[in-house]
């Protein structure tokens, strides 16, 4: 079983949008949980991380995560042809250890 | 800070060979981790090393193993290739201490092997 699933896309969005990327996970006791976004054949790059319920903004990423629903989202206002990208979301499992599941990522594709 | 450094960038090896990876993370930080990254499967944890002692692992076989030096720099080792192995290798690494799992990861540019 899938235990963090993202829809693969591609999300298309026109420049100046707002784009929103959803995840969802199936392990309740999880505690960390962090968005990637990843360019064509480069490694990924952290972009946010949230540790608690409710929203946190920087800058144009706002992550918002809601522990009850097992559901976390990524917005980007103002979406730029530069933002085009693969976005992975990744969440730590509980118990003191460090083994992170990614998801497989969404395909997000920003048009002028 | 130089970033996280994998090398080689690029392996083709051949069926029932085995094939050593290098990583050197950012320094100062001690705990490194590997993933694999496919198309089929995306991005999967496969150990991650602290203090030269192995801290964590993935659902992986045995002949996929790692080990960390003293200078933190760590190397993956798989034995007995087989075409599933062709993947993107990521090694990644955090400021981590004992005790604490500092979840922020630096990821390396991965090393692209391709088994024929």
């Amino acid at each position: 079983q899938k235990e963090v699933e993202q829809n693969s896309g591609p999300l298309s969005v026109p420049e100046g949008a707002i784009a929103s990327l959803n995840c969802t996970y199936s392990d309740r006791g999880s505690q960390s949980f962090f968005w990637y976004r990843q360019y064509s054949g480069k490694s990924p790059e952290l972009i946010m991380s949230i540790y608690s319920n409710g929203d946190k903004e920087d800058g144009r990423f706002t992550a918002q995560l809601n522990k009850a629903s097992q559901y976390v989202s990524l917005l980007i206002r103002d979406s730029q042809p530069s933002d085009s990208a693969t976005y992975l979301c990744a969440v730590n499992r509980s118990g003191g250890s460090y083994i992170p599941t990614f998801g497989r990522g969404t395909s997000l594709i920003v048009h002028p | 800070k130089a970033g996280v450094t994998q090398t080689p960038r690029y392996l083709i090896k051949t069926r029932g060979q085995q094939v050593t990876l290098s990583c050197s993370p950012i320094s100062g930080h001690r705990s490194v981790s590997w993933y694999q990254q496919t198309p089929g499967q995306g991005l999967q944890f496969l150990f991650e090393y602290f203090s030269e002692t192995q801290r964590n692992k993935g659902n992986f076989p045995g002949r996929f193993s790692g080990r960390q030096f003293s200078n933190s720099r760590s190397e993956m080792n798989v034995s007995t290739l087989e075409l599933g192995d062709s993947a993107l290798y990521l090694c990644a690494s955090t400021p981590s201490a004992w005790g604490e799992y500092t979840d922020t990861q630096y990821f390396g540019p991965g090393t692209r092997l391709t088994v024929l």
